[in-house]
C-alpha cells in the first residue's frame, strides 16, 4: 500500500545527543515536510523540500537539519542545539499537481529528552 | 503573514448531536487553499477536505459538511449525528498561493471533540 512511514515510533534521547528521525514515502510525491507538535497545540513547520537536493527552512528550523538525497526519503536530525526537543514530530508529503496539494501525513515519532 | 484561528479548544457532546467547528483565517493572498484534518488519538493526521479560494460552494460528504464564506474569512465544519468514533482533534489549515507543491501549511490550534455515548 502507498503511504508514509516514520521510524521509530518512540525515541528517547539524552541531552547533548543528536538523533535522526526517518521519513519515507512511496507515493511518488515531490514535496515533503517536517512538522513539530507540542501538547495541546497545532503543528509548526520545521523544514520542507520541493525537490531532491533542495530544501527550505520553515518557521522553527533552529536546532534541526535535513537532507533530501532521494525523492522517497527526508530524514530530520534533531541536534543538541535544539533547546527543547521533546515533542511529537510529523512528516508529510504532497503531489506536485495544481489542485491536488493536500499533504498526507505519516504516523509520527514521539521524541523525549531524558 | 497568514493566520488560522480555531477559537473553540474543546467541545463535548453526546452521541447523535451535531457539532460545528469554527475556523477563521487571515491571508493577504487572493488565491489560497483551506483544509480540514482529523487527528485521532493515534496521532496521525487524516486529510478530510480541501477547498480553494475560488470555490465557495459548500459541500456535504456523508455526515460531514463544510461552510466556506469568503466574506467573513471562515471555513466551518459540521459533523451531523456525531458518533464516538468522531472523537479526535480537528485542525483547520491554510496554504497561500496556487502553486501545486511546496505550499506551506499554517495550522490553527485545533479543536478537541469528545463524543460521549
Amino acid at each position: 500500500d502507498g503511504g508514509i512511514t516514520q521510524s521509530p515510533k518512540y525515541l528517547f534521547r539524552k541531552e547533548g545527543q543528536n538523533v535522526t528521525l526517518s521519513c519515507e514515502q512511496n507515493l511518488n510525491h515531490d514535496a515533503m515536510y517536517w512538522y513539530r507538535q507540542d501538547p495541546g497545540q497545532g503543528l509548526r513547520l520545521i523544514y520542507y523540500s520541493q525537490i531532491v537536493n533542495d530544501f527550505q527552512k520553515g518557521d522553527i528550523a533552529e536546532g534541526y537539519s535535513v537532507s533530501r538525497e532521494k525523492k522517497e526519503s527526508f530524514p530530520l536530525t534533531v541536534t543538541s542545539a535544539q533547546k527543547n526537543p521533546t515533542a511529537f514530530y510529523l512528516c508529510a508529503s504532497s503531489a506536485d499537481r495544481v489542485g491536488y496539494n493536500e499533504q498526507f501525513f505519516g504516523p509520527g515519532t514521539r521524541l523525549t529528552v531524558l | 503573514a497568514q493566520k488560522v484561528t480555531q477559537a473553540q479548544t474543546e467541545i463535548s457532546v453526546v452521541e447523535k448531536e451535531d457539532v460545528t467547528l469554527d475556523c477563521v483565517y487571515e491571508t493577504r493572498d487572493t488565491t489560497y487553499y483551506l483544509f480540514w484534518y482529523k487527528q485521532p488519538p493515534s496521532g496521525e493526521l487524516v486529510f478530510l477536505i480541501r477547498r480553494n479560494s475560488f470555490d465557495e460552494q459548500n459541500e456535504i460528504s456523508g455526515r460531514y459538511s463544510w461552510n466556506f464564506q469568503k466574506s467573513t474569512s471562515s471555513f466551518n465544519f459540521t459533523i451531523t449525528a456525531s458518533q464516538v468514533v468522531d472523537s479526535a482533534v480537528y485542525f483547520c489549515a491554510l496554504s497561500e498561493g496556487i502553486k501545486a507543491a511546496g505550499n506551506k501549511l499554517t495550522f490553527g490550534g485545533g479543536t478537541r471533540v469528545l463524543v460521549k455515548p
